[in-house]
C-alpha cells in the first residue's frame, strides 16, 4: 500500500535562514510525488510536483528514489512561507488516480 | 489555476439527518475528487468520479455516501445518515487532461451534533 511520511508535525525556522520539510513514501511503482501548501484559512493549493522539475515561491525538490523521498527546500525562509505543507503521492502521470496525503508540516517563520 | 467553489462553507446537522455538499467547478473538467480531513488528522481520499460514474472509492466510503453529477455542472457528495465521526472538512478536487493536477475548492466545514 502506498504511504507518505512527513516526521515533523511543527517546524519553526528565523526568517532567512534554509527551510527543509521532509517526505518520505513507500510504494512499489514509480509514483508520482506533489507538494501541497494550505496557507491559513485558505485552500489547498498545488506548490510543486516533481515531474515539472520547477522552482515555486524559491521552493524546490527531487525526487530521490534510493532513498524514497521528496524533501521540500528553499535556501531563505520569508515570514510568507508560514503555512501547513503536505506532500502527496499518486500513481502514475495521469488523470483519475487519488492523492495520498502526509500528515502535513506546521511551518512557522519566526521574524 | 482553475477556480472551483464549495457550498455550504459551513454545515451543522444533527445525528441521523441528510446532508448534501456541493462542488462547482468553473471551467470543464472530468475527474472529480472528494477527500475529508478530520480535524487534526491528514487529507483523506473519499471517492473518485469520471464519465458520471464512480471510479475508486475508500473504505470510508460505505453506503451511507453517494456522489452524484446532476445537472452536469455541480458535483454533489450526500451524507443520507450523518454521524458524530463524519464531523470534518469536506474537499472538492477537480482535474483535467493535460497537466493532470488536482485543483481544490475552499472545502466545506461538516459539524455533526
Amino acid at each position: 500500500a502506498q504511504r507518505v511520511t512527513q516526521p515533523e508535525k511543527l517546524l519553526s525556522v528565523f526568517k532567512g535562514a534554509p527551510v527543509e520539510l521532509k517526505c518520505n513514501y513507500s510504494y512499489s511503482g514509480s509514483p508520482e510525488l506533489f507538494w501541497y501548501v494550505q496557507y491559513s484559512r485558505q485552500r489547498l493549493q498545488l506548490l510543486l510536483r516533481h515531474i515539472s522539475r520547477e522552482s515555486i515561491k524559491g521552493f524546490t525538490a527531487d525526487l530521490n528514489k534510493g532513498e524514497t523521498s521528496f524533501h521540500l527546500k528553499k535556501p531563505f525562509a520569508q515570514e510568507e512561507d508560514s503555512a501547513m505543507y503536505y506532500c502527496a503521492l499518486r500513481f502514475g502521470g495521469f488523470g483519475n488516480e487519488k492523492l495520498t496525503f502526509g500528515t502535513g508540516t506546521r511551518l512557522t517563520i519566526i521574524p | 489555476e482553475p477556480e472551483v467553489t464549495q457550498t455550504p462553507s459551513h454545515q451543522v446537522t444533527q445525528m441521523g439527518q441528510e446532508v448534501i455538499l456541493r462542488c462547482v467547478p468553473i471551467s470543464n473538467h472530468l475527474y472529480f475528487y472528494w477527500y475529508r480531513q478530520i480535524l487534526g488528522q491528514k487529507v483523506e481520499f473519499l471517492v473518485s468520479f469520471y464519465n458520471n460514474e464512480i471510479s475508486e472509492k475508500s473504505e470510508i466510503f460505505d453506503d451511507q455516501f453517494s456522489v452524484e453529477r446532476p445537472d452536469g455542472s455541480n458535483f454533489t457528495l450526500k451524507i443520507r445518515s450523518t454521524k458524530l465521526e463524519d464531523s470534518a472538512m469536506y474537499f472538492c478536487a477537480i482535474e483535467r487532461e493535460g497537466p493532470y493536477e488536482q485543483y481544490f475548492g475552499p472545502g466545506t466545514r461538516l459539524t455533526v451534533t
